[in-house]
C-alpha cells in the first residue's frame, strides 16, 4: 500500500531561519510522481512541485530548495531565509504513474510551520 | 473566475439531513475528485471520476456517494449526514498527457458542521 508520513506535525522558526520539512513515502511502484503543496492560513491548496520518480535531481526555485532522493524514500523541502508569509500547513503527497490508475492522490498529514517575525 | 468552483463554501447541518456539495471546473480536465481534510490526518480520497460515465471509489466512500453530471461539474452526497463527517471538502480537477498526471487544482473548499 501507498504511504506517505510526515513526522513533523509543528514546526516555529524565527523569520530568515532556514527550515527543512521532511517527507517519506512508502509505494511498490517503480514509477510516480510526488508532491508538494501549501495550504495558508486563508485554506485553499497551493501546488508547488511535481516530481517524477526518475528525476533524482534536486530543484530549486527562488528560496524553496527540494531533495529527492528515492535510496532513502524521502522528498525533503526546505525553505531559505523564512518569511512570515511562509506560515503554513504544508503537504507531501504521491500518485500512481500509469493513466488507469486514476491519479489519486495519497497525503502525508502535514507540516504546519509557523514564521515569528 | 476561480477555474474550479465549490458550492455552497460553508454549510451547517443537523445529524440525518441529506446534503449536496457541488463542483464546477473550467479547466477542460476529465479527472475529478473529492477529498476531505480533518485535522491531523490530511486530505484522504473519497470518490473519484474518470469521466462521466466512470466513477470510482477512494479511500472512505462510505457514507458519501457522487454525480458526474457532465465533464466540468461532479457532485458529492451526504445521504444521511453524521457528526464525525464534519470536515473541509476539496474537489480537484487533474489531467494526463505524454509526461503523465500532473499537478491537481483545487476548488476552495467547502467547510461542513453537522450538528
Amino acid at each position: 500500500a501507498q504511504k506517505v508520513t510526515q513526522a513533523q506535525t509543528e514546526i516555529s522558526v524565527v523569520e530568515k531561519e532556514d527550515v527543512t520539512l521532511d517527507c517519506v513515502y512508502e509505494t511498490r511502484d517503480t514509477t510516480y510522481y510526488l508532491f508538494w503543496y501549501k495550504q495558508p492560513p486563508s485554506g485553499e491548496l497551493v501546488f508547488l512541485i511535481r516530481r517524477n520518480s526518475f528525476d533524482e535531481q534536486n530543484e530549486i526555485s527562488g528560496r524553496y530548495s527540494w531533495n529527492f532522493q528515492k535510496s532513502t524514500s524521502s522528498f525533503n523541502f526546505t525553505i531559505t531565509a523564512s518569511q512570515v508569509v511562509d506560515s503554513a500547513v504544508y503537504f507531501c503527497a504521491l500518485s500512481e504513474a500509469y493513466r488507469n490508475q486514476g491519479g489519486k492522490l495519497i497525503f502525508g498529514q502535514g507540516t504546519e510551520l509557523s514564521v515569528k517575525p | 473566475d476561480a477555474d474550479v468552483t465549490q458550492t455552497p463554501r460553508n454549510r451547517i447541518t443537523k445529524t440525518g439531513k441529506r446534503i449536496m456539495l457541488e463542483c464546477s471546473q473550467t479547466k477542460g480536465h476529465d479527472r475529478m475528485y473529492w477529498y476531505r481534510q480533518d485535522p491531523g490526518l490530511g486530505l484522504r480520497l473519497i470518490y473519484y471520476s474518470f469521466d462521466v460515465k466512470d466513477i470510482n471509489k477512494g479511500e472512505i466512500s462510505d457514507g458519501y456517494s457522487v454525480s458526474r453530471q457532465a465533464q466540468a461539474k461532479f457532485s458529492l452526497s451526504l445521504e444521511s449526514a453524521i457528526p464525525n463527517q464534519t470536515a473541509l471538502y476539496f474537489c480537484a480537477t487533474s489531467d494526463y498527457s505524454a509526461g503523465g498526471y500532473n499537478e491537481q487544482f483545487f476548488g476552495p473548499g467547502t467547510r461542513l458542521t453537522v450538528l
